[in-house]
């Protein structure tokens, strides 16, 4: 595709599940970024990585919380026993310089 | 860390010129970007400036005193679809390559006629 895509674009769960959020960059960028947004609010940064190597997991809020990308192309956010104070949209961005990120259209979790 | 500040809410008018302020306190800084987001959008890039000046793209500006920490966002002849959150953006220092952009909380601006 020509954008970052990510899947669901919606997702509801309860609260203890599992939950995993892809993201699908643009061809030939290396670098791809998480991030969360609730509402009316910034950007809250997660994690980035470089290739399939992640340099830092500094902003991931919690141990529940872990990414991994393959192939240097499709990431995988993945939140274990979901809380409520998850519910918020997961961004993802890919990157193919210094200055510029790309960024799909989100999930919107919400963990009932 | 990082922190940068940015008005809330701004509201203009259709047509006018309106600025959008950004301070930012870092401990280091390689570029400001600023970035648009509609309502239920996805956030795009609108501009970077690593060097003091004005960088202009249509009827955005961006302008960046590096020696100020600060930079603005200005919009000029304002249209309705300007209606958005705007964001300015922080290259965090460390690491290398694509390092992540820290991220000011927005400005909502309301474009009315």
């Amino acid at each position: 595709g020509a954008g970052v895509s990510q899947s669901p674009s919606n997702k509801v769960t309860e609260k203890g599940k599992d939950v995993e959020l892809r993201c699908d960059p643009i061809s030939g960028h290396t670098a791809l970024y998480w991030y969360r947004q609730s509402l009316g609010q910034g950007l809250e940064f997660l994690i980035y990585f470089q290739g399939n190597s992640a340099p830092d997991k500094s902003g991931l809020p919690s141990d529940r919380f872990s990414a991994e990308r393959t192939g240097g192309s499709v990431s995988t956010l993945t939140i274990q026993r979901t809380q409520q104070e998850d519910s918020a949209v997961y961004l993802c961005a890919s990157s193919p310089s210094l200055n510029e990120q790309f960024f799909g259209p989100g999930t919107r979790l919400t963990v009932l | 860390g990082q922190s940068l500040e940015q008005p809330s809410e701004v509201t203009a008018v259709e047509g006018a010129i309106v600025q959008i302020n950004c301070t930012y306190q870092t401990s280091g800084f390689y570029g400001l970007s600023w970035y648009q987001q509609h309502d239920g959008g996805a956030p795009t890039f609108l501009s970077y400036n690593a060097l003091d000046g004005l960088e202009e793209t249509g009827r955005f500006s961006s302008f960046l005193s590096r020696s100020d920490s600060y930079g603005y966002l200005l919009l000029q002849e304002l249209q309705m679809k300007d209606s958005a959150s705007y964001f300015c953006a922080v290259r965090d220092p460390w690491g290398s390559g694509n390092t992540p952009l820290v991220f000011g909380k927005g400005t909502r601006l309301s474009v009315i006629a």
